[in-house]
C-alpha cells in the first residue's frame, strides 16, 4: 500500500544533542510537510517543501532545519534540542496538480523525548 | 493569521447516538477545510475535505458542512459506534498552510 513512513517511531535524545527524524513516502506526492504536535495541542506547521522549494513558517525556530534530497525522502534536523522540543513530529504529504484535492496524508509520527 | 477553534474539547455519547462536532475559524478566505481523525499516539487520518467552493461532503456515515460566511464547519457522524472513539481535528487555511484546531476527543460508550 502507498503510504507515509516515519522512522524512528520513538526517539530519545539528550539536551543539546543533534537529532534527525526521517520521513519517506511511496505516494509520489510533490509536497511534504513537517508538523510539531505537543501533548493535547493542535499540530503546528514547521515548514513544507513543494518539490525542492523549501517554505519555512515565520515562527519556526532556527533550531529546526529540513532537507529533501529527493521526492521520496524528507528529514527534520533539530540542531540543539531543548526540553521544550519534546513532542510528536508528524510528516505529511499532498499532491498538487492533475485534479488532486490537496488532501494531506500523514505518517504515524515520531515521538521525541529530550532528557 | 488563521485561528481554528473546536468546542467542546471532549464529548461522551452512548452508542447509536448521532455525533455533531463543531469547528470555527477566523478567516473566511480559506482554501479548503479538512477533517481528520487521530487515535492515541498515532498520526492523523484524513476523513473529509471540503473545497472552498463546496458546502458539504459525505462519506459513509460522515457528513461535513462548510459555511464560510459564519466561519464554521460541522462534522456529523451518524449512528456512532465504539470504534468511532478518537480525537477529531479540523484544519483550514491557505493552500499548503493548514491551521489546526486542538480537536474534540470523542468517547462512544457501548
Amino acid at each position: 500500500d502507498a503510504m507515509v513512513i516515519q522512522n524512528p517511531r520513538y526517539q530519545v535524545t539528550q539536551f543539546g544533542k543533534p537529532v534527525t527524524l526521517s520521513c519517506s513516502q511511496t505516494l509520489n506526492h510533490n509536497v511534504m510537510y513537517w508538523y510539531q504536535q505537543k501533548s493535547s495541542q493542535a499540530p503546528k506547521l514547521l515548514f513544507h517543501y513543494y518539490d525542492k522549494d523549501f517554505n519555512n513558517e515565520a515562527d519556526t525556530p532556527d533550531n529546526f532545519q529540513s532537507r529533501r534530497p529527493n521526492t521520496s525522502f524528507c528529514f527534520l534536523d533539530i540542531r540543539s534540542p531543548g526540553l521544550g522540543d519534546a513532542a510528536m513530529y508528524l510528516c505529511a504529504t499532498s499532491n498538487q496538480g492533475g485534479g488532486s484535492t490537496d488532501t494531506q496524508y500523514f505518517g504515524p509520527g515520531t515521538r521525541l523525548t529530550v532528557l | 493569521k488563521q485561528e481554528v477553534t473546536q468546542i467542546p474539547a471532549a464529548l461522551s455519547v452512548p452508542e447509536g447516538e448521532n455525533l455533531v462536532l463543531n469547528c470555527s475559524f477566523t478567516d473566511s478566505a480559506i482554501y479548503n477545510l479538512q477533517w481528520f481523525r487521530q487515535d492515541p499516539g498515532k498520526g492523523l487520518t484524513s476523513l473529509l475535505l471540503i473545497q472552498s467552493s463546496q458546502r458539504e461532503q459525505t462519506s459513509g456515515r460522515l457528513n461535513a458542512s462548510l459555511d464560510k460566511s459564519s466561519g464554521r464547519s460541522t462534522l456529523y457522524i451518524a449512528a456512532s459506534q465504539p470504534g468511532d472513539s478518537a480525537t477529531y481535528l479540523c484544519a483550514g487555511g491557505a493552500r499548503y498552510k493548514l491551521s489546526f484546531g486542538a480537536g474534540t476527543t470523542v468517547t462512544v460508550r457501548a
